[in-house]
């Protein structure tokens, strides 16, 4: 079945510090993408950074990276330097090739930055 | 480019109306998906459209729930006599294709209030 688990309903880092989100994934595609969302508390799902299963190299936006290891089916999000407006709630999702395509969320992570 | 537009952004019904919840893709798109996200909750997959099509309902219930996107116009989720268990936030996404590294643009969501 396909699904995405995230274990750390919350999570709290020290301002400047970095913090790692966790995700996992399970699927038996061998291509398929990887989406790390944001949600702040206004509510609107802002898109962060994107890995494609084939990409040998971990992606990198700005402050975000995503630490990708294929063999252990994870997906992990890296915030270096944490800002106060990093403070949200933080989607994995995913998009199968198997099946309809459609996007696959996890439960969540949110996350506090403290000053 | 506009994005993604959903209205209204906050829906008050009774209990036993209908609330019809309307998204406009953002330009180009004819890819659709709603999601339904719960107070605290992750983003629950409802319904995948490709105009005028139907890909995926696996996520709708069966009864009271359509959801459709016509040729012209906005897409619409449909929830007839509504209950207080359909409160909740309904989002509306949508992407330029199928391709597992298309991500997905997300409107401000519907906030439906039954009362």
């Amino acid at each position: 079945a396909q699904k995405i688990t995230q274990t750390q309903p919350g999570m709290f880092v020290q301002e400047k510090e970095a913090v790692t989100l966790d995700c996992t994934y399970d699927t038996s595609d061998q291509s398929y993408g990887l989406f790390w969302y944001k949600q702040p508390s206004s509510g609107e799902m802002i898109f962060l950074i994107y890995q494609g299963s084939y990409d040998e190299q971990n992606a990198t936006e700005g402050r975000y990276s995503l630490n990708f290891q294929k063999a252990r089916k994870s997906a992990n999000l890296v915030i270096s330097a944490s800002q106060l407006g990093d403070s949200a709630m933080y989607f994995c999702a995913m998009r199968p090739t198997s099946g309809t395509y459609k996007y696959i969320f996890g439960t969540g992570t949110r996350l506090k930055v403290l000053a | 480019n506009a994005g993604v537009m959903q209205n209204p952004r906050h829906l008050v019904r009774r209990r036993g109306q209908e609330a019809r919840l309307r998204c406009s893709p953002m330009k180009g798109h004819s890819h659709v998906y709603w999601y339904r996200q719960l107070p605290e909750e992750g983003l629950k997959f409802m319904v995948y459209l490709q105009k005028e099509n139907i890909i995926d309902e696996s996520g709708m219930p069966k009864e009271r729930f359509s959801a459709e996107f016509p040729k012209e116009g906005p897409s619409i989720l449909r929830i007839q006599q509504v209950v207080r268990g359909d409160s909740a936030a309904y989002f509306c996404a949508s992407s330029l294709d199928r391709g597992v590294n298309t991500e997905a643009f997300f409107g401000q969501g519907t906030r439906l209030t039954v009362v």
